[in-house]
C-alpha cells in the first residue's frame, strides 16, 4: 500500500490527452514539492518533472504537471506511443521522514 | 554528463550481507546528498536510504532500518549501501540516485543493480 495514490493505468489514443492523479496527504504533498519520473520498460526512472511543474531541459513540453492542495496531476498530451510507461509521483513526507512514491500509473496507447 | 554505475549485487542466502557500490560521474559527488531506492521486479519505486553530503547525516525506510546502513567516501567518490540480515523481501533492483540541488527527491538515476535473497 503507497503512501500516495494513483490510478493502476491509463490509456488512449495516439493524439489524445491523458492525465494520472497522484493523491497524498497534508505531511507530504501538501507540504513539499511533488516530482514525476518516467519508467520506460527495462529502463531506470527518469525525471520528468520536478518542484511541482518544471521540466528538466531535454523533456517534451507535451508533459505538464501541477499540485493543488494534497493532490497533484501529471498531463500528457498528442500521446505517442514512445510515451508507453510505468509514471510515478513521488514527494518528501515530513511525517516519515523520508522519500513517498505513488504506486505508478502505466500508460498504454491503444 | 551525469552518470551512476552500482555493482555488487547478486545472489544471497536469506540472513545473509551483501554491500552495494555506486561510482558516480560527471558532477562533483561531494556537493551532492545520495539517495537508494529499489524496485521488486514488476513492481513499483521504494525509498531505502539518504545520505548527506558530508555522510554524517543518515535517513532509512522503516523496512530497513537496523539493517542496512548507507555511507560514503567522498575521496574514493563511491557511495556505499551495506545491508545485513537480509530477508527474502529485500529482492529487488537497488538503485542509486542524485538528489537534485535543493533536494530531498533525485534527479539522475542509475542503471540499478539486482539483489536476489534466496535459499
Amino acid at each position: 500500500q503507497s503512501v500516495l495514490t494513483q490510478p493502476p493505468s491509463v490509456s488512449g489514443p495516439p493524439g489524445q490527452r491523458v492525465r494520472i492523479s497522484c493523491s497524498g496527504s497534508s505531511p507530504n504533498i501538501g507540504s513539499n514539492y511533488v516530482y514525476w519520473y518516467q519508467q520506460l520498460p527495462g529502463a531506470a526512472p527518469k525525471l520528468l518533472i520536478f518542484r511541482n511543474f518544471q521540466r528538466p531541459s531535454g523533456v517534451s513540453d507535451r508533459f505538464s504537471a501541477s499540485k493543488s492542495g494534497t493532490s497533484a496531476s501529471l498531463a500528457i498530451s498528442g500521446l505517442r506511443y514512445d510515451d508507453e510507461a510505468d509514471y510515478y509521483c513521488a514527494t518528501w513526507d515530513d511525517s516519515l521522514s523520508g522519500v513517498v512514491f505513488g504506486g505508478g500509473t502505466k500508460v498504454t496507447v491503444l | 554528463e551525469v552518470k551512476l554505475v552500482e555493482s555488487g549485487g547478486g545472489l544471497v542466502q536469506p540472513g545473509g550481507s551483501l554491500k552495494l557500490s555506486c561510482a558516480p560521474s560527471g558532477f562533483s559527488f561531494s556537493s551532492y546528498s545520495m539517495q537508494w531506492v529499489r524496485q521488486t521486479p514488476g513492481k513499483g519505486l521504494v525509498w531505502v536510504s539518504r545520505i548527506n553530503t558530508g555522510g554524517g547525516t543518515t535517513r532509512y525506510a522503516d523496512s530497513v532500518k537496523g539493517r542496512f546502513i548507507i555511507s560514503r567516501d567522498n575521496a574514493q567518490n563511491t557511495l556505499y549501501l551495506q545491508m545485513n540480515s537480509l530477508r527474502v523481501d529485500d529482492t529487488a533492483v537497488y538503485y542509486c540516485a542524485r538528489e537534485e540541488d535543493s533536494g530531498p527527491l533525485v534527479d539522475y538515476w542509475g542503471q540499478g543493480t539486482l539483489v536476489t535473497v534466496s535459499s
